[in-house]
């Protein structure tokens, strides 16, 4: 099955500085990758996704770029602001699983200090 | 548009009693349906997930069973709950078949086993 790596576990940056994000996949037929939010206490949602026949994709302060032949794929957060603070987890879908079932990274705690 | 119902918000059981979670997803026909279970400060477990009615797959053996009586139904189950259970329970649905999986979280259970 598909294996998510995820890096740094923790993050912590000064407001205004870009954050960063790395995810690795196992699975080459992965064909989806997004990205959730989860701010303490909440529900985890969705902020971005790419597809696989996309190389990078923005909204506004966030982007998501994706290296399929390295397997990899990164969130980038410019100009960071205090309430960007929270854990944020990557997934990549693979096209070979039952129910096209994501399978999530263990998650970063971004902290951005005023 | 599409809502997700959990209930109850939190909850407070002993030892050795039994445990109902119910999810309920309006506004879409035949989602996949998805449990997850989230440890104090710790990643998304995914513990069982279901294509249609009355379809599980487990993800984790563990204490717990699910079961999909209705399209739109999703319950969580355990007849003896251990300290281990203790944690934040997620439903979550997504679109069947779709070119993605972008996943969609109910607001959670935070169980506590005591």
């Amino acid at each position: 099955g598909e294996n998510v790596e995820q890096h740094p576990s923790t993050l912590s940056v000064q407001e205004g500085d870009s954050a960063v994000i790395k995810c690795t996949y196992s699975d080459s037929a992965s064909n989806y990758f997004p990205w959730y939010k989860q701010e303490l206490g909440k529900r985890p949602q969705l902020i971005i996704d790419i597809r696989s026949n996309v190389g990078e994709k923005k909204d506004q302060r966030i982007a998501v770029t994706l290296n399929k032949t390295a397997k990899h794929f990164s969130l980038h957060i410019t100009e960071t602001q205090p309430e960007d603070s929270a854990v944020y987890f990557c997934a990549a879908r693979g096209l070979n699983t039952n129910a096209g079932k994501s399978t999530f990274g263990d998650g970063t705690t971004l902290t951005v200090k005023p | 548009s599409q809502t997700i119902h959990q209930w109850p918000a939190t909850l407070v059981q002993p030892v050795g009693s039994p445990l109902s979670l119910e999810c309920t997803v309006e506004g879409t026909s035949n989602p996949n349906l998805y449990w997850y279970r989230q440890a104090a400060g710790r990643g998304l477990q995914l513990l069982f997930y279901s294509v249609g009615i009355g379809q599980i797959s487990s993800e984790v053996p563990q204490n717990l069973s699910a079961s999909r009586p209705q399209d739109r139904q999703f319950i969580l189950s355990s007849k003896k709950l251990l300290l281990s259970d203790s944690g934040f329970y997620l439903c979550a649905w997504s679109v069947t078949g779709g070119a993605t999986d972008t996943q969609y979280f109910g607001p959670g259970t935070r169980l506590t086993v005591l």
